[in-house]
C-alpha cells in the first residue's frame, strides 16, 4: 500500500525560529516528491524533487530528497507569521505523475 | 488569466439529497482530480480523470460520482449514499504526457449537512 507520512503533525514556533518538516514515503515506482503550502483555501505548489541530494531553494524555504532512505525535509529559516499554514507532502509515480499520494500535513503556527 | 474555478464556495446538503460541486479549468490540462480534506487528514483522492470520457476511482469513491464530458469540466456529485459528506472538497488539474508537472488546485468547496 502506497503511503506518505509527515511529522510532526503540528508545530508551534516563534518568529525567527528555523523549522524542519519531515516526510517519509513508500510509493511504488516512485518518481517525485512534492511540497505544497495551504493557508486557507487552495494548496500552492512549493517544490518538486526528483533527484536525491540536490537541494531546491526558494527564499527562506529549502527542500531535499533522500531516495535511499525514502524521505524528504522542508526547511524554513527565519520564520515569519505569514509562514503559518498546513504544509503538505505528496509522492508521485511514473514519468508523468498522474495521481499523488498525500500525507496528513504539518500544521505550522508561527507566533509573533 | 488561467486557473481552476470551483463553485459554490459553500454548500449545504439536506438528508437524502444529492448535490453537485462544479470544477472548471482553462489551463488546457488533460488530467483532473477530486480530493476530500477533513481536519488533520490531509488530502484523500475521491476520483480522477486523465482523459475526456474516462475516470478512475480513488481511495474513497463510495458515495460519490463524477463525469468528464468536456476537457475543462469535472463535476463531482455527492450522493445520499455518502453518510458523512461534511468536508472541504478540492479540485485539481495537471498536464499529462509531460514529465514533472505538478497539480494545481482550485479554492475549494466547503460542504455541510443541514
Amino acid at each position: 500500500e502506497d503511503k506518505v507520512v509527515q511529522s510532526p503533525l503540528s508545530l508551534v514556533v516563534h518568529e525567527g525560529d528555523t523549522v524542519t518538516l519531515n516526510c517519509s514515503y513508500e510509493v511504488t515506482n516512485f518518481r517525485s516528491l512534492l511540497w505544497y503550502k495551504q493557508e486557507k483555501k487552495a494548496p500552492t505548489f512549493l517544490f518538486m524533487l526528483t533527484s536525491s541530494g540536490i537541494e531546491k531553494k526558494s527564499g527562506r524555504l529549502s527542500s531535499i530528497l533522500d531516495k535511499k532512505e525514502l524521505f524528504s525535509i522542508l526547511n524554513i529559516t527565519a520564520t515569519q507569521t505569514g509562514d503559518s499554514a498546513i504544509y503538505l507532502c505528496a509522492g508521485g509515480r511514473g514519468s508523468t505523475l498522474g495521481r499523488l499520494y498525500f500525507g496528513r500535513g504539518t500544521q505550522l503556527t508561527v507566533w509573533p | 488569466d488561467g486557473g481552476i474555478t470551483q463553485s459554490p464556495k459553500y454548500l449545504f446538503r439536506k438528508e437524502g439529497q444529492n448535490v453537485t460541486l462544479s470544477c472548471e479549468q482553462n489551463l488546457n490540462h488533460d488530467a483532473m482530480y477530486w480530493y476530500r480534506q477533513d481536519p488533520g487528514q490531509g488530502l484523500r483522492l475521491i476520483y480522477y480523470s486523465q482523459i475526456v470520457n474516462d475516470f478512475q476511482k480513488g481511495d474513497i469513491a463510495e458515495g460519490y460520482s463524477v463525469s468528464r464530458e468536456k476537457k475543462e469540466s469535472f463535476p463531482l456529485t455527492v450522493t445520499s449514499a455518502q453518510k458523512n459528506p461534511t468536508a472541504f472538497y478540492l479540485c485539481a488539474s495537471s498536464m499529462t504526457g509531460v514529465p514533472n508537472q505538478p497539480q494545481h488546485f482550485g479554492d475549494g468547496t466547503r460542504l455541510s449537512i443541514l
